[in-house]
């Protein structure tokens, strides 16, 4: 079974901190993903990283950045969190084909 | 531009069927999925379906695509209160790196 796990299943950081969201996969994805979910607003693409090292922007990708140093493991960073990205980070893995995104259980961030 | 369309509420009774419809306007459709929500959970993957595909069925669930409509449905049969959820479905155009993604469906299962 494919398994994404998250480093935090909740959170709660202060306006202006510098957090880390971390993700692993175990099945040797080449591809992964950070959303964000919000009421009403659906899944948006925040970033995404088709290999070690590789990026890409999203649909929404200001007040973030990415790290892959490892291919299992991708890192969403927050660089001065803001009250507007209290939300629930979804990070997901996948193979090139068909490209069935597998997801992690979540984390929910609250920024104060 | 793609978009991807469902309606936001569907009700059932526990025992009968449910079908949750998805429509999209991107004709380059190269695979379809359905992923199912639950409060609090990430996303778990139900089924896909090949855009040269008309049906797939695994269990329960039944995938129809008509491509002439661009229209996408889920059949739930005999459902039960554990499916209670919310439903999205996805599209991934040609070998598009991002998937273009429905608000959800939210299904509610009366006893």
């Amino acid at each position: 079974d494919v398994k994404v796990t998250q480093s935090s299943r909740y959170l709660v950081k202060r306006t202006g901190e510098k957090v880390f969201l971390e993700c692993v996969q175990d099945m040797d994805h080449e591809n992964m993903f950070w959303y964000r979910q919000d009421p009403g607003l659906g899944l948006r693409l925040i970033y995404f990283s088709y290999d070690v090292k590789m990026k890409e922007k999203g649909d929404i990708p200001e007040g973030y950045s990415v790290s892959r140093e490892k291919k299992e493991r991708f890192s969403l960073i927050l660089e001065s969190a803001s009250t507007n990205q209290t939300s629930m980070y979804l990070c997901a893995s996948c193979v090139d084909n068909p490209y069935e995104q597998y997801f992690g259980p979540g984390t929910r961030l609250t920024v104060t | 531009g793609e978009d991807v369309e469902q309606s936001l509420f569907l009700s059932v009774r526990e025992g009968d069927s449910s079908v949750i419809n998805c429509t999209y306007t991107d004709s380059s459709s190269t695979y379809l999925y359905w992923y199912k929500q639950e409060p609090g959970a990430g996303l778990q993957l139900l089924t896909y379906i090949f855009s040269n595909m008309d049906m797939k069925q695994d269990q329960r669930l039944t995938v129809l695509l008509n491509k002439k409509d661009k229209h996408l449905s889920l059949r739930i049969a005999d459902t039960q209160t554990g499916d209670s959820a919310i439903y999205f479905c996805a599209e991934r155009t040609g070998n598009n790196r991002k998937l273009i993604w429905g608000l959800g469906t939210s299904l509610a299962v009366n006893p």
